[in-house]
């Protein structure tokens, strides 16, 4: 089955503190691996996708296809990352681009 | 406009009733999904169009369920004798993606219609 799973529903950390937001996931062909954000009051929006491996707002995330995961990390977390988090994935070269996200993280850094 | 638009914001209906979900999308974009977001889960898919024709409806629940986009622009998401079970937030993305292009284009998502079924 192609499926998503975020273990935590809640993560809440210090500021300043690392963070590690955990994302598996299974699928059958050759995926590729998102991660959005919601902000209070504002739409989902995307952060980074594997292919490009970029750091975004200082949040990297590397595929590692042997543990089928996709773990979200910052190494110092401050009160504006605090949002909620989808891990997503999607058919890569697919013919729809549909997305398959997982039921989230809220991440909440304390002051 | 600035994003992808929908409307009504919220929509309350009773059981049974009917209702209409609109999407407007940022111009020029080909292709637009619907997603459905239940309470503490994340969006799921639900219909894709490119152009004017759903090239994949394969998340549609059931038959209650039917979405058009007529002029290959807005959307509307359409939903016949409501249940409680469909309360959600009901999403809309749209992309400039080209069909078949094999490439992800990024995906940018409207703000939501809260539908609650009474």
């Amino acid at each position: 089955a192609q499926r998503v799973t975020q273990p935590e529903k809640l993560l809440s950390v210090f500021k300043g503190a690392p963070v590690e937001l955990k994302c598996n996931y299974s699928y059958s062909g050759s995926p590729e691996l998102f991660w959005y954000v919601q902000y209070s009051r504002q739409r989902l929006q995307l952060l980074l996708r594997h292919i490009s491996r970029e750091s975004i707002k200082g949040f990297t995330a590397d595929l590692n296809k042997g543990e089928t995961s996709f773990h979200l990390k910052k190494p110092f977390a401050q009160e504006e990352d605090s949002a909620m988090y989808y891990c997503a994935l999607t058919e890569y070269g697919g013919a729809t681009n549909k997305l398959i996200f997982g039921t989230g993280t809220l991440l909440a850094v304390q002051p | 406009g600035a994003g992808v638009s929908q409307t009504p914001s919220n929509k309350v209906t009773e059981k049974g009733k009917y209702v209409e979900l609109r999407c407007d999308p940022i111009s020029g974009h080909t292709a637009l999904y619907w997603y459905r977001q239940s309470l503490g889960q994340g969006p799921e898919f639900l219909i894709y169009f490119q152009g004017t024709g759903a090239a994949d409806d394969s998340g549609l629940p059931n038959d209650r369920f039917f979405a058009v986009r007529p002029e290959g622009s807005v959307s509307t998401l359409k939903i016949q004798r409501t249940e409680r079970g469909d309360s959600a937030v009901y999403l809309c993305a749209s992309s400039p993606r080209a069909q078949g292009a094999g490439i992800y284009t990024e995906a940018f998502f409207g703000q939501g219609t809260r539908l609650t079924v009474v």
